[in-house]
């Protein structure tokens, strides 16, 4: 299967670590890439090649995976962390898959 | 600065056609994987289709629920590219991004591997299909 499941919802206690989960077989062979979204925005990347984050974006953010199984952790949220978020990855045949988002909330 | 600006999108009745643009500037549009991608009202993010670049034929690829209906296209001398989409359903109601791919490339002994990602976003246009 291409699909790739992230749980919905996710809380977090400000200035503490949260881990996002995105599932699928196709990150057995391809690395992640993480997209964060604020309402009435685009998506921004925010890790790309599963644990790389683009220059000038905060290094709280970090990437991990494991067998099927790709992690966004974010190390001391702020309320600014607040969005939704979406992994991405490609499938067997190099088409692009996106997970259906886990929408952050910082308490 | 690198910049995407999508345009073009509007009201359509089911059925009907529309051809939305993406102007490019800031980087060498021409070397640069493209793609569109789609995000209906309230809902989460779907990949439409990409564009390899003039290197890799220009060849396009499109998810399923598009394929047949959407095509595709670039004009490199405009730094330019298009989403042409026919047969529009009200289930193609959305946001459409244009992207720019970043590629990452690996030695690997005497050859190269490359991989990519969505590096760059528009704002982006939205598509309303309604009667």
């Amino acid at each position: 299967s291409s699909e790739l499941t992230q749980d919905p919802a996710v809380s977090v206690a400000l200035g503490q670590t949260v881990r996002i989960t995105c599932q699928g077989d196709s990150l057995r062979s391809s690395s992640a890439s993480w997209f964060q979204q604020k309402p009435g925005q685009a998506p921004v990347i925010v890790i790309y090649d599963g644990n790389k984050w683009p220059s000038g974006f905060p290094d709280r953010f970090s990437g991990s995976s494991s067998r099927n199984t790709a992690s966004l952790t974010i190390t001391g949220a702020q309320a600014e962390d607040e969005a939704d978020y979406y992994c991405n990855t490609q499938d067997s045949s190099g088409k692009w898959v996106f997970g259906g988002g886990t929408k952050l909330t910082v308490l | 600065e690198e910049q995407l600006a999508e345009s073009g999108g509007g009201l359509v009745q089911p059925g009907g056609s529309l051809r939305i643009a993406c102007a490019a500037s800031g980087f060498t549009f021409s070397d640069h994987y493209m793609d569109w991608v789609r995000q209906a009202p309230g809902k989460g993010l779907e990949w439409v289709g990409r564009t390899r670049n003039r290197i890799n034929s220009d060849t396009t690829d499109y998810a399923a629920s598009v394929k047949g209906r959407f095509i595709i296209s670039r004009d490199d001398s405009k730094n330019s590219l298009y989403l042409q989409m026919n047969s529009l359903k009200t289930d193609d109601t959305a946001v459409y991004y244009c992207v720019r791919e970043i590629s990452i490339s690996r030695p690997r002994g005497l050859f190269v591997d490359y991989s990519y990602y969505m590096g760059v976003w528009g704002k982006g246009t939205t598509v309303t299909v309604s009667s």
